[in-house]
């Protein structure tokens, strides 16, 4: 059965700094796609960052990237020089080829940055 | 860009009470779910539907109903609102093309409470 499972679920980081939020998942299905989405305290889910499960390439938005390790099947989100608009809750979130469309997310891991 | 919108962002209600969240896309996505997010439970599936008149059943659709009748509109029904209800609701679309690399969009959510 699909699965997302995020560890932390409070970080801190130090403003400028770079931070990494874990996710794990498990699927059987061999297509699939992992998202990031932010929840700033305003309540807002926003779409962060993609990668599919075929991409040779880690993903990167701005100041987003993925750490894609398909073997040990984890999808890590790395936020460079972090920013105080950063505090937020981060959801890890995954949808198989033949889920039949459905998301599933992690519990959220929330992340204080710190002036 | 893709608009989502519920229209009411706190609502209070009474056990028993038959409750209507609305949510309104303005995309013409083919896909529109209804999540409720509960503190260290992430989002969790309600329901979902990928076309007019179309639903499918997520992962805790007990208590609930659904309605879609113009491809913009996905409504959510709590038939008798009862106080494990009390929760953030979290309307979102997609595309229904290139499924499952297609991010959600969501709305700003329906805290509800239930007294």
């Amino acid at each position: 059965a699909q699965k997302i499972t995020q560890t932390q679920p409070g970080m801190f980081v130090q403003e400028k700094e770079a931070v990494t939020l874990d996710c794990t998942y498990d699927t059987s299905d061999p297509s699939y796609g992992l998202f990031w989405y932010k929840q700033p305290s305003s309540g807002e889910m926003i779409f962060l960052i993609y990668q599919g499960s075929y991409d040779q390439q880690n993903a990167t938005e701005g100041r987003y990237s993925l750490n894609f390790q398909k073997a040990r099947k984890s999808a890590n989100l790395v936020i460079s020089a972090s920013q105080l608009g950063d505090s937020a809750m981060y959801f890890c979130a995954m949808r198989e080829s033949t889920g039949g469309f459905k998301t599933i997310f992690g519990a959220g891991t929330r992340l204080f940055v710190k002036a | 860009d893709v608009k989502v919108t519920q229209s009411s962002r706190y609502l209070v209600k009474r056990t028993g009470e038959k409750v209507f969240l609305e949510c309104v896309q303005d995309m013409d996505h083919e896909n529109m779910f209804w999540y409720r997010q509960d503190p260290g439970l992430g989002l969790r599936l309600i329901y979902f539907s990928y076309d007019v008149k179309m639903k499918e059943k997520g992962d805790i659709p007990e208590g609930y109903s659904v309605s879609r009748e113009k491809k913009e509109r996905f409504s959510l029904i709590l038939e008798s609102a009862s106080t494990n209800q009390t929760s953030m609701y979290l309307c979102a679309s997609s595309l229904l093309g290139q499924a499952y690399n297609s991010p959600l969009h969501f709305g700003n959510g329906t805290r509800l409470t239930v007294t």
